[in-house]
């Protein structure tokens, strides 16, 4: 059974690069026609999708945050990455990642558990 | 697409049936999806297009609905099924949430 787990820096200060990894494990990341996406969760609100990779390396982001968001993929290491550059204080959230593919139909199950990051100098 | 859900908050007891809704500003077709989340967790995803349940997901609960208005139903709460739900569609990017709906115990 697939597992997604976050990681990351828990403080990023102001202007700074917030970077996360969301490792895999249960099988391989590559292995199926699989999508992995980031989604965030401000403290006591609601969800924001981030974007998405494909297996193979096209992305998809939010317009709202395509200028600053990078996501990648590494199949030898089993993980997926988010760069968020120029961060500020509304970027703290909690980071979640997700998987979609077509055996739900692209919907996103499942979640890893989520990592939170605060913003402050 | 703005997916506005309501109410915002449902004050139930243990044994009552749950209506909640999620409405979309245009059309999503059937591209909708429903997720619970509990304080603490992840969400799961209980019910999409709008009314298969995915894995494990209970037959209390149920999603009905196309185009712009869904409703995501529970027949019978049971205990755990006092969290936030949300309501998401895939319809056109971004891809967009509701504000979530609570049930909370009575």
């Amino acid at each position: 059974q697939v597992q997604l787990q976050e990681s990351g820096p828990g403080l990023v200060k102001p202007s700074q690069t917030l970077s996360l990894t969301c490792s895999v494990s249960g099988e391989s990341i590559s292995s199926g026609d699989y999508y992995w996406n980031w989604i965030r969760q401000p403290a006591g609100k609601g969800l924001e999708w981030i974007g998405r990779i494909y297996t193979r390396g096209s992305t998809y982001y939010n317009p709202s945050l395509k200028s600053r968001v990078t996501i990648s993929i590494d199949t030898s290491r089993n993980q997926v990455s988010l760069k968020l550059n120029s961060v500020t204080a509304a970027d703290a959230a909690i980071y979640y990642c997700a998987r979609d593919d077509s055996s739900i139909s692209y919907w996103l199950d499942p979640w890893g558990q989520g990592t939170q990051v605060i913003v402050s100098s | 697409i703005v997916l506005t859900q309501s109410p915002a908050t449902l004050s139930l007891s243990p044994g009552e049936r749950a209506t909640l809704s999620c409405r979309a500003s245009h059309s999503v077709r059937n591209y909708l999806a429903w997720y619970q989340q509990k304080p603490g967790q992840a969400p799961r995803l209980l019910i999409y297009e709008p009314s298969h349940r995915a894995t494990g997901i209970p037959a209390r609960f149920s999603g009905s609905g196309s185009g712009t208005d869904f409703t995501l139903t529970i027949s019978s709460l049971e205990p755990e099924d006092f969290a936030t739900y949300y309501c998401q569609q895939r319809s056109s990017w971004p891809w967009t949430f509701g504000q979530g709906s609570k049930v909370e115990i009575k």
